[in-house]
């Protein structure tokens, strides 16, 4: 089944310890994304990457690292999270950066509480 | 940057009937605009798309609507269902970044 796994689905941490958030897609997508929900927010884009070792900033990228090492792979690093950085996370992957016309598949989402 | 409104922010219909809802972009070089249907616990997933060439696409119940002059567009859904609950974001892309900005969301509630 194609599709975007992310792990784990639910997460409580305290500030400052170090965490990654898992992203992993079987469609040989080049353009993956996360993306971080809020309520009255939508959707806004943390990190993308158009191709392996390829990545640019979204509109929130302040306090997250990402890497692109393998073309399934696109994990999401908390260096020193925040209480500020409590939401909800998704990742999300595509054919192309426009979609393609199939848009972007998402992942199920990975809620964040940091304490 | 793109800014994408999105209006209303809650939704709630009687089993049946339509429900519109409604969008507004700022950048005129916007040309694809997505509809998402996120049911909860899950991902948002694409229900509909249309691309500036367009003014309206349809598929089944659901359609969208789109003026380029007043830069908006709209997603429409007939004879709503209660499968049809879910909080549905609308999108925008600037053509010449690629960028995908999401409006704040719509919760439709349909009332048995």
């Amino acid at each position: 089944e194609a599709q975007v796994t992310q792990n784990p689905r639910y997460l409580i941490t305290v500030t400052g310890k170090k965490l990654t958030v898992t992203c992993s897609q079987n469609m040989n997508h080049e353009y993956m994304s996360w993306y971080r929900q809020d309520p009255g927010l939508g959707l806004r884009q943390i990190y993308y990457s158009m191709n392996v070792e390829v990545t640019d900033k979204g509109d929130v990228p302040e306090g997250y690292k990402v890497s692109r090492k393998e073309k399934r792979n696109f994990p999401l690093i908390l260096e020193s999270p925040s209480p500020n950085q409590t939401s909800l996370y998704f990742c999300a992957s595509s054919l192309s950066r426009t979609g393609g016309g199939y848009g972007y598949t998402f992942g199920s989402g990975t809620r964040l509480t940091v304490v | 940057g793109e800014n994408v409104e999105q209006h209303p922010s809650t939704l709630s219909v009687q089993e049946g009937d339509s429900a519109v809802i409604k969008c507004t972009y700022s950048d005129s070089a916007s040309n694809y605009f997505p509809w998402y249907k996120q049911e909860l616990g899950k991902g948002p997933q694409l229900i509909i798309d249309i691309r500036s060439n367009v003014g309206e696409k349809k598929d089944q119940r659901i359609a969208v609507t789109l003026n380029k002059t007043a830069k908006h567009f709209s997603l429409h859904i007939t004879e709503t269902q209660p499968e049809d609950s879910a909080v549905y974001f609308c999108a925008a892309m600037v053509g010449y970044d690629y960028k995908l900005s999401f409006g704040a969301g719509t919760t439709v509630t349909v009332r048995a």
